[in-house]
């Protein structure tokens, strides 16, 4: 069984510009999540997807993050514009149901200069 | 928001000793869990914890809900160099909630 992917592994802007990152979940997991994991700390839950509806988005920055699961499965995690707090690795996950175990991508550790 | 307590912050290990982690929780959860992550990697879920009191085991690892629910511990028995890595613990307060996550402990090998 295919894990989570995710893309790009890396990038590297500058700060005000915009960046895009890619999440797939493992085929059949109706519950997506998009962590941000700053480094030396635990991964923070950004938002949570049931299907394609939002069902936590409390610690997401909506000023400048957006998110959306348009047709339930991939998922994209923007970021408009990026300061330099936004550098960190960001996680997507994915479970079954919500509460299942989460299984998580590799990540795109992202750096904002 | 809930706050977990990760520690120790790091330790070096040396090929067969056990080592311990424990978490703590300003908050009751009625789920405990255990990741560890490699460099470049996401964390990958060791042990999952549902019941207070529960001690489960995974190969060498062996991890303990605690009876406060406010705890939990995680020990490593005749460790090995890949055991090397960060090891998080997580907790949920109640079913379909997010996971609140501790801020790690960093195994290292010693010298």
């Amino acid at each position: 069984e295919a894990g989570v992917a995710q893309s790009p592994r890396y990038k590297i802007i500058e700060k005000r510009q915009s960046v895009a990152f890619w999440c797939n979940p493992i085929s059949g997991h109706a519950t997506l999540y998009w962590y941000q994991q700053i480094l030396g700390q635990g991964p923070k839950l950004l938002i949570q997807f049931q299907n394609n509806g939002v069902v936590d988005d409390s610690q997401l920055p909506k000023d400048r993050f957006s998110a959306e699961r348009l047709k339930g499965v991939d998922s994209t995690l923007k970021i408009q514009p990026a300061k330099l707090e936004d550098s960190a690795v960001y996680l997507c996950a994915s479970s079954q149901t919500p509460g299942a175990v989460e299984y998580f991508g590799p990540g795109t550790r992202l750096t904002v200069l | 928001g809930q706050q977990l307590n990760q520690s120790p912050q790091s330790m070096f290990i040396q090929e067969g000793e056990d080592v311990s982690m424990n978490c703590t929780s300003s908050s009751i959860f009625n789920t405990w869990l255990w990741y560890k992550q490699d460099p470049g990697e996401g964390p990958v879920l060791l042990i999952a914890l549902y019941k207070a009191g529960e001690l489960t085991s995974n190969g060498r690892l062996t991890a303990q809900f605690g009876i406060t629910r406010k705890d939990s511990f995680l020990n490593i028995s005749a460790s090995i160099p890949s055991d090397v890595g960060i090891y998080f613990c997580a907790g949920q307060e109640a079913a379909g909630n997010k996971l609140t996550f501790g801020g790690g402990t960093r195994v290292l090998v010693k010298p």
